[in-house]
């Protein structure tokens, strides 16, 4: 049973807009959550993440945003750029972000059309 | 920033041979480190925990006598992969973490195909 859903597997926006990313997780314990791009054939690079004891969390274009009530996370990119072109994967951890038991969701690809 | 060493990006080799990986910490002492393993398609999957200087913990399903982990120093872990099938052909990503709160940070992966 997937703990963390990522149910769009694929996500076109035009330049210039938002891109919004969508992560559901099922397991109450998870208090740290993550994200990462992705280009293929590379590891994963780290984006941003927050902590169950926010709501919010923003770094330049990214902004995280966590309920928890609803178990939803979601990643805002504004304003989309070509390059961020990439697969995105949501993370969570039940140990604060203190250890590596990552789970990871399946991944949106995130085409953004000049 | 963080940086995460992974050696080889790309390896082929015949079934029935082992093959080893190799992640480095270049600029910080990671006491622990993470295999992962990633199907087409697929999320990455924790493979095992690399501990330095102890026993590697692996996720229930893993074989250890076949991914055969070690951390022989603070710096250092390696992935064994041994007797390779064509079944074991994956993309394998280790990754480590400086200090918490700072994100994980994951090396360039390596394509591992058996033929």
């Amino acid at each position: 049973d997937q703990q963390v859903k990522q149910n769009s597997p694929s996500l076109s926006v035009q330049e210039g807009r938002i891109s919004i990313l969508n992560c559901d997780y099922t397991n109450s314990m998870f208090d740290y959550f993550l994200w990462y791009k992705k280009y293929p054939a590379e590891g994963p690079t780290f984006l941003i993440s927050i902590s169950s004891i926010k709501d919010k969390n923003e770094d330049g274009r990214f902004t995280v945003f966590l309920n928890k009530s609803a178990k939803h996370l979601s990643l805002h990119i504004v304003p989309s750029q070509p390059g961020d072109s990439a697969v995105y994967f949501c993370a969570a951890s039940a140990y604060g972000g203190s250890q590596g038991n990552l789970i990871f969701g399946k991944g949106t690809k995130l085409s953004v059309k000049p | 920033g963080a940086v995460v060493s992974q050696h080889p990006s790309r390896v082929i080799c015949k079934s029935g041979t082992s093959v080893k990986i190799e992640c480095r910490s270049l600029d910080f002492q990671a006491t622990t480190m993470f295999w992962y393993r990633q199907f087409p398609k697929q999320s990455l999957m924790l493979m095992a925990t690399s501990n330095e200087g102890s026993k590697a913990t692996y996720e229930q399903g893993v074989e250890k006598d076949k991914f055969l982990i070690n951390h022989a120093s603070l710096t250092l872990s390696t992935l064994t992969v041994t007797s390779a099938h064509p079944e074991d052909s994956s993309f394998y990503i280790c990754s480590a973490m400086r200090r918490r709160g700072d994100g994980y940070t994951f090396g360039s992966g390596t394509r591992l195909t058996v033929v």
